[in-house]
């Protein structure tokens, strides 16, 4: 019964350096969000992946974002070449379902506590 | 395009006294309408949601939403707030058959004693 977890809670990286952030969703969950939170941007949504169709990564700001999700479960948020404006409360959700008309039915978005990533 | 805007950044109020946190969207086609809210030092919860059907939606802990189609909005609101109730709450949206949320910039709620 454990909720969405992410690892680490901060990071505190260097300008230039690559990141790795992880997503571990809730069991069962078929879909995997991610999102972020910074200052004058709000919540803005990042990528989406569903099973093993491919994913959605329409919201990455510039190719250094990536992401993948392996086995359908953990997925990995990786930042490269790390900017000053890239400081941000990364957030992972997941749901059981995404898409479609079961959207609203089922497919509540439960969140994980965010990764804080800051960029000196 | 969609976007969801939330006017007050911040919400003074004193405990038991009434609240009403303001949420506009802007979409062409039908909607899902959802409020988040995220605690200190916590991940984002779900609050309350519309999906369909009666356009007054309630939480478990008092605050109720109405969704007005005419002016496009989803207030949230408590008639006595406690303590407790301090949190940031964000208003979502995402359209019918899609699964991306769209979030407000939130609205910080800080109630006093």
């Amino acid at each position: 019964g454990a909720g969405v977890s992410q690892s680490p809670s901060n990071k505190v990286t260097e300008k230039g350096k690559d990141v790795e952030l992880r997503c571990d969703p809730i069991s069962g969950h078929t879909a995997l969000y991610w999102y972020r939170q910074s200052l004058g941007q709000g919540l803005e949504f990042l990528i989406y992946f569903q099973g093993n169709s491919a994913p959605d990564k329409s919201g990455l700001p510039s190719d250094r974002f990536s992401a993948e999700r392996t086995g359908g479960s953990v997925s990995t948020l990786t930042i490269q070449r790390t900017q000053q404006e890239d400081s941000a409360v990364y957030l992972c959700a997941s749901s059981k379902l995404a898409g479609g008309t079961t959207m609203g039915s089922t497919d509540t978005q439960y969140f994980g506590p965010g990764t804080r990533l800051t960029v000196l | 395009a969609q976007s969801v805007t939330q006017l007050d950044s911040q919400v003074p109020v004193f405990e038991e006294a009434p609240v009403e946190l303001r949420c506009n969207y802007s979409s062409s086609v039908s909607v899902y309408l959802f409020w988040y809210v995220q605690y200190p030092n916590q991940g984002l919860q779900l609050l309350l949601k519309y999906l369909s059907g009666s356009t007054l939606v309630e939480s478990i802990n008092g605050f109720e939403a109405e969704f007005n189609k005419s002016q496009t909005s989803f207030h949230l609101r408590k008639p006595s707030v406690h303590i407790s109730d301090t949190a940031e709450y964000f208003c979502a949206v995402s359209e019918d058959s899609s699964y991306k949320l769209i979030f407000g910039s939130g609205t910080r709620l800080l109630v006093r004693p």
